[in-house]
């Protein structure tokens, strides 16, 4: 299994622009997480999802957006780029209900925009 | 659900044990002890997680004081590999009355540095 996939590794983009951070599983978990993590600090969660189709808000939302139309991809969207978005962005994933936290996270995407 | 008091950092000398230690005294009675670590510019990875008694598995082991106020994660042989930052979460069954989904939220948690 490859596990917890994310693309690009790296990305600089400018002030307005748009983009949409990848992330993939290969290991049928139903719930699905991203996260970003600015310098020093710990992880802050953007958005979940819990299946397919099912997608809600975590603590920092704004700026983003997220889709589920399979079990496998969860892609975040970012519409219209600010220096605050600058940052590290992780994508997770985790099988079963909602009772066990034992997640899986990718290798993460830096983002910086200028 | 509960927070976590953690030291900012530690130190360890290679192949000696490391001790983390965690504070959650407010934490309850479904409410279970966490521990991931991050290794500079990687995802976390999750390490142990435990209720009330002692859990150990190939990576570390887990000391859940009696009354559950505190616990220790323990390295027992660190290595320089070990050297990251680890995160203590203590998270429960449901969040105000609904299910928490699994999210976990993290702090600052300990780097941890073992040198040569």
């Amino acid at each position: 299994n490859a596990g917890v996939t994310q693309t690009p590794k790296f990305r600089i983009l400018k002030i307005g622009q748009s983009m949409t951070l990848q992330c993939a599983q290969d290991m049928n978990h139903n719930y699905m997480y991203w996260y970003r993590q600015d310098p020093g600090m710990g992880l802050k969660l953007i958005y979940y999802s819990v299946g397919a189709g099912i997608t809600d808000k975590g603590e920092v939302p704004n700026g983003y957006n997220v889709s589920r139309s399979t079990t496998e991809d969860f892609p975040l969207r970012l519409e219209l780029a600010a220096p605050s978005q600058t940052s590290v962005y992780f994508c997770a994933s985790k099988p079963g209900g909602g009772t066990s936290y034992e997640q899986y996270f990718g290798p993460g995407t830096r983002l910086t925009v200028t | 659900d509960a927070k976590t008091s953690q030291p900012t950092s530690m130190d360890c000398a290679e192949g000696r044990a490391a001790n983390l230690p965690c504070n959650h005294s407010t934490i309850s009675g479904n409410e279970y002890v966490y521990w991931y670590r991050q290794i500079h510019s990687q995802g976390p990875q999750y390490i142990i997680h435990g209720l009330k008694n002692n859990e150990t598995n190939e990576m570390a082991s887990l000391i859940i004081t009696e009354d559950r106020k505190s616990s220790t994660l323990i390295l027992p042989h660190a290595t320089l590999r070990d050297t990251a930052v680890y995160y203590c979460i203590v998270r429960g069954f449901s969040n105000a009355g609904g299910t928490s989904y699994g999210k976990l939220t993290f702090g600052q948690g300990t780097i941890l540095t073992v040198h040569p």
